[in-house]
């Protein structure tokens, strides 16, 4: 069965605190990974598409890293501003619902001034 | 429009009341997605819509909900006789085909007195 298992639920940190966020995931057939952020009240904002190990993509203090076996978000110097929920989903190559997206359950950011 | 449309952000209603949720997806999307998020749970895959295709509605927890699309864009998600439990956010999100990141909308928040 495909999961997406996301660590640690809530992360607090001060201003300019680097640190890294971690989706694990088991997929038979991974077509894509996604990050998303969500702030209080909206919907999912889409940030990265990853589709094969090793590959790596950036966005401004945002730099997200994929493996076989899970994906991290790496979030260098943080703002106040980058505090909202991080959800990791991936999509499988196989089985019944290729279409559909299976998604984490988020990881909290809090940053400090 | 130029995002994922969603009505009405807000709904209350009574236990054992139909209520209908709107999605207007991205002009050009083929395929849309209905999801629920309910407090402190990540994103649970309910029904897609993937062009003509017959629709996977292999997340739909109960007769009660069933969804339409209607000329390949709107749709409609239903939900019969609703129970205290319905409570949630309902996101809506479209893309270009079965691929790629998906384009989410707003939400409707759902209450269920």
């Amino acid at each position: 069965e495909d999961q997406v298992t996301q660590s640690p639920e809530a992360l607090r940190l001060q201003e300019g605190e680097s640190s890294s966020l971690n989706c694990s995931y088991t997929v038979s057939g991974l077509r894509g990974l996604f990050w998303y952020r969500q702030d209080p009240g909206k919907g999912p904002e889409f940030l990265f598409t990853l589709y094969s190990a090793g590959e790596e993509k950036e966005k401004e203090r945002l730099k997200a890293t994929l493996t076989k076996k899970e994906s991290f978000l790496h979030i260098t110097a943080p703002k106040p501003e980058d505090s909202a929920t991080y959800l990791c989903a991936v999509q499988s190559n196989y089985g019944g619902s290729q279409g559909n997206l299976i998604f984490g359950k988020g990881t909290k950011l809090s940053v400090k001034p | 429009g130029a995002g994922v449309s969603q009505s009405p952000s807000n709904k209350v209603t009574e236990k054992g009341k139909d209520v209908e949720l709107r999605c207007d997806p991205i002009s050009g999307h083929t395929a849309l997605y209905w999801y629920r998020q309910s407090l402190g749970q990540g994103l649970e895959f309910l029904i897609y819509f993937q062009g003509n295709s017959a629709p996977d509605k292999s997340g739909l927890p109960s007769d009660r909900f069933s969804a339409e699309r209607t000329g390949g864009s709107v749709s409609t998600l239903t939900i019969q006789r609703t129970q205290q439990e319905d409570s949630a956010v309902y996101l809506c999100a479209s893309r270009t085909g079965l691929a790629g990141e998906l384009f989410f909308g707003e939400g409707s928040r759902l209450t269920v007195l």
